[in-house]
């Protein structure tokens, strides 16, 4: 099946700084791509919309100054981290849908994960 | 908005045991996807149902999608220790690129 790339995997950071996560689509176009953050034993809370050439949508409470999305080009999105502080320690998963396929009937191929520690 | 709920959130069977998740949206879905999330995984996706009605069968997995289209259940019939892990539904409306994601099911398959 399609692969979706993410990197870093895991990352540990000291409060305030930032910290971009890449998330790439190997053998396939994407001009949609999806950030979502998991907590321990919950869910996937889809945190934004990432749209090639344009801005991304964010969902409601998630705050667009601190999580920056870049989408430039067809197969990279990225997300970052701003001043990032110990609350934003979380599990970050990204996802992408093939542009061959039938938009929102095509599956989601996921990232590997990012593990972001902020000390 | 949105909200697919799903029941149970925790589940412990005996290894040859049946498994059952249902997941229940709080709208009319135009498709529902599932996912397996393994211990330290990522989620990978299983099958997609758009059907109303449909009925479909991964070995011993069975997905169903209700008449109405507004709920899903994934049967797992004579559960293995392969099968540990949590199960995601997620449903989508349609008209929109994003789905909602159900709370999930773990799964524990006692030896």
């Amino acid at each position: 099946g399609a692969v979706v790339s993410q990197h870093p995997s895991w990352v540990i950071c000291k409060s305030g700084t930032s910290v971009k996560i890449e998330c790439r689509s190997l053998d396939f176009q994407a001009t949609t791509m999806f950030w979502y953050r998991q907590f321990p034993k919950q869910s996937l809370m889809l945190m934004a919309t990432s749209n090639e050439g344009s801005k991304a949508t964010y969902e409601q409470g998630v705050e667009k100054d601190k999580f920056l999305i870049n989408h430039a080009s067809l197969t990279l999105s990225t997300l970052t981290v701003t001043s990032a502080h110990p609350e934003d320690s979380s599990f970050y998963i990204c996802s992408a849908r093939d542009d061959r396929g039938q938009g929102w009937y095509t599956e989601a191929f996921f990232g590997q994960g990012t593990r972001l520690t902020v000390v | 908005g949105q909200q697919v709920m799903q029941i149970p959130q925790y589940q412990h069977v005996q290894e040859g045991e049946d498994f059952t998740t249902y997941c229940n949206s709080s709208t009319t879905l135009s498709n529902i996807q599932w996912y397996k999330q393994r211990p330290g995984g990522h989620p990978v996706f299983l099958i997609q149902l758009v059907k109303s009605g449909e009925v479909k069968k991964q070995k011993r997995l069975t997905f169903q999608f209700g008449e109405a289209k507004k709920n899903s259940s994934l049967h797992i019939t004579a559960t293995q220790t392969t099968d540990v892990g949590t199960y995601f539904c997620a449903g989508n409306s349609g008209g929109y690129q994003k789905v909602t994601f159900g709370i999930g099911t773990k799964l524990q398959v006692i030896p």
